[in-house]
């Protein structure tokens, strides 16, 4: 257990319904970044925030994907009209400035289903 | 555009010999490169980073090196074991505090 958590881990929806998903960074760290993996692929950036505010997103990000931090601690990740090819993993991971590293401490993840 | 490779095929090798997975990128100038790994399920776990100036990094059984003229990044673990068997992503700074991951690369070791 990293101490990040995300929920739900498991989510199971139609095409066209809208989706949310949670993470909860650890308490101290600044930045959160969220991801998307498929089978095979490495994590894909999507979005990541410094404290509460966003300071990118991906390119490759539909509009019908939108994430916030509203207070700077937990953050939400919503996916608005829900397609097939948006099945996925959905990672968060968390970072603390104060670390050397700039490692990134990955929550278990949200596995999406789309039917 | 900016490209990372590892090894797309699975590696497999035998206990108590040396792993040897491969990072290759083009296109990019990173600060650092930071090497996860990544069980069947789970999210990635942070291994090792090494900087731009640094030619080596170690830590236990890991060794990371990074040539920034070829553009590569090799990770070796020695004396593999079977609970070493996952997958290895490496991971490059892609500007702004962007992190831009490898698809990784699968390593099994056969008692």
């Amino acid at each position: 257990d990293t101490g990040v958590s995300q929920d739900p881990r498991h989510k199971i929806t139609k095409r066209g319904q809208n989706v949310t998903f949670r993470c909860d960074p650890i308490s101290e760290h600044n930045r959160l970044y969220w991801y998307r993996q498929t089978l095979g692929q490495g994590p894909e950036f999507l979005t990541y925030f410094q404290n509460e505010a966003q300071l990118e997103k991906s390119r490759l990000l539909s509009d019908r994907f939108s994430a916030e931090r509203p207070k700077g601690s937990f953050s939400t990740l919503e996916i608005q009209r829900t397609e097939q090819g948006d099945s996925a993993m959905y990672l968060c991971a968390s970072v603390s400035l104060a670390g050397l590293n700039n490692e990134q401490f990955f929550g278990p993840g949200t596995r999406l289903t789309v039917l | 555009s900016q490209k990372i490779e590892q090894n797309s095929e699975a590696l497999n090798i035998q206990e108590g010999k040396t792993a040897t997975l491969t990072c290759n990128y083009t296109n990019y100038s990173p600060a650092y490169l930071q090497w996860y790994r990544q069980d069947p399920g789970r999210g990635p776990v942070f291994l090792l980073l090494i900087r731009e100036n640094e030619k080596e990094k170690r830590k236990e059984r890991l060794k990371v090196t990074f040539d920034t003229t070829l553009k590569q990044s090799l990770f070796h673990i020695t004396a593999s074991q079977p609970a070493d068997s996952a997958t290895y992503l490496c991971a490059l700074e892609g500007g702004g505090f962007k992190t831009i991951f490898g698809a990784g690369t699968r390593l099994f070791v056969k008692a």
